[in-house]
Order: C-alpha cells, then sequence, then structure tokens
C-alpha cells in the first residue's frame, strides 16, 4: 500500500495570495500525479512526475506549477491565487511499477474569496 | 484520446436490492480499467481493476464488474446495497504505452443514493 499524504485538508484564503499544497509518500515511487476536481465533476489530470526533476503538464490547463526535487514530496503551488481556482485537488501515486491502480489522497479543498 | 463516459449520473435504490453502475470507455488498444468510490470529502478508494484475463472481476466490499469488450463497456455490479455504499462512483481508464502511461481519464461519476 501507498501512503499518501496532503496538507492541508481544507484551506480558505483572500484573493492573490500565494499557496502551495503538499504532497507526500512514503514508498518512494517516482511517479505520482495531481488531479483537480470541481464539485460534482470529475478528475482532470493537471500534472505528473516521472520522478526527481521530471515534471509535465497533464491534460487540464491549470496556472499551478508543481517541483520535484525530492522524491517523497510533490508540492503544487499557486502564485497569486484566484476564485477560479477553488476546488479540490487530489494527489495520487501508482501502487508498484508500472501502469497500476493510483492510490489517492484525502484531498485538498481550496476556496479562494 | 481516451475517453470514459458514465450515462447516470445519479441513481437511487433501496438498501438491499441489486445494483448496476454503466460505464462506456474509448481506447485505441486494451484498456486497464478502474472503478473508483468517493465518499463526501474523501479522496477516491480503488474498488476493483481489469488489466487482463478473467473478464468478470471482483472487488472489495462485495463489488464485481464486467469487461465487455464488444460493447466496450466496464460495468459495476452488487447483489445487495447496503446504506454505507451511498456515495460518488468513478469509472477510470489508464492508458498502457506512449503519453498515456500511466495517467488515468476519468469519468464524471455516478452518485448512488440509498433508500432504507
Amino acid at each position: 500500500e501507498a501512503d499518501i499524504y496532503q496538507t492541508p485538508r481544507y484551506l480558505v484564503i483572500g484573493t492573490g495570495k500565494k499557496i502551495t499544497l503538499e504532497c507526500s509518500q512514503t514508498m518512494g515511487h517516482d511517479k505520482m500525479y495531481w488531479y483537480q476536481q470541481d464539485p460534482g465533476m470529475e478528475l482532470h489530470l493537471i500534472h505528473y512526475s516521472y520522478g526527481v526533476n521530471s515534471t509535465e503538464k497533464g491534460d487540464l490547463s491549470s496556472e499551478s506549477t508543481v517541483s520535484r526535487i525530492r522524491t517523497e514530496h510533490f508540492p503544487l503551488t499557486l502564485e497569486s491565487a484566484r476564485p477560479s481556482h477553488t476546488s479540490q485537488y487530489l494527489c495520487a501515486t501508482p501502487h508498484g511499477t508500472g501502469n497500476q491502480p493510483q492510490h489517492f489522497g484525502d484531498g485538498t479543498r481550496l476556496s479562494i474569496l | 484520446a481516451q475517453s470514459v463516459t458514465q450515462p447516470d449520473i445519479h441513481i437511487t435504490v433501496s438498501e438491499g436490492a441489486s445494483l448496476e453502475l454503466r460505464c462506456n470507455y474509448s481506447y485505441g488498444a486494451t484498456p486497464y480499467l478502474f472503478w473508483y468510490v468517493q465518499s463526501p470529502g474523501q479522496g477516491l478508494q480503488l474498488l476493483l481493476k481489469y488489466f487482463s484475463g478473467d473478464t468478470l472481476v471482483q472487488g472489495i466490499k462485495g463489488f464485481e464488474a464486467e469487461f465487455k469488450r464488444s460493447q466496450s463497456s466496464f460495468n459495476l455490479r452488487k447483489p445487495s446495497v447496503h446504506w454505507s455504499d451511498a456515495a460518488e462512483y468513478f469509472c477510470a481508464v489508464g492508458g498502457a504505452g506512449g503519453t498515456s502511461y500511466g495517467k488515468l481519464t476519468f469519468g464524471q461519476g455516478t452518485i448512488l443514493t440509498v433508500h432504507p
């Protein structure tokens, strides 16, 4: 089992603030993913990483950025938050190598006022 | 490009009744298919997966799903629903290679309501 931790679980913050959502995993997996989920909607891949210093944009365009300096951490940053960024952000990592099922963190619910 | 369609946005069943949630996918090769469940305010929990082999797969919590290549479907079933099954269910297809490798595309989800 992959243990994935996301912090904070909930964040309410004003427009224009810089935000970093944390995601960490304890299993040493190379692949990590960020999904965005608007209320009542499907998940959309916004960023992924196949290892340290590897980051790629996903299928849904996002103003957020990510970094992968260490294997266990995959933080997501919004330089200047806007109300349109209000959403749930879910981090995931596969189980094992290859195209294995992805295990998800509990998510961060972000509300921008 | 891969895609997933869940035709039913909301389904209501009585406790003890059988359940079938529909999922249709589009993918150019043999797909990797998944069903997840999400309770309010929570992340996703994997119910079951299909990679290859037996087309009827068993998952956790008494769920099963059947892969039908001819119909491009991967419907989720449960013979007797419990009130605790009320949640949102997502079907997903994973890429087996190329630029899709390791990524999942999700359907829009089906909300399940269970009446006592």
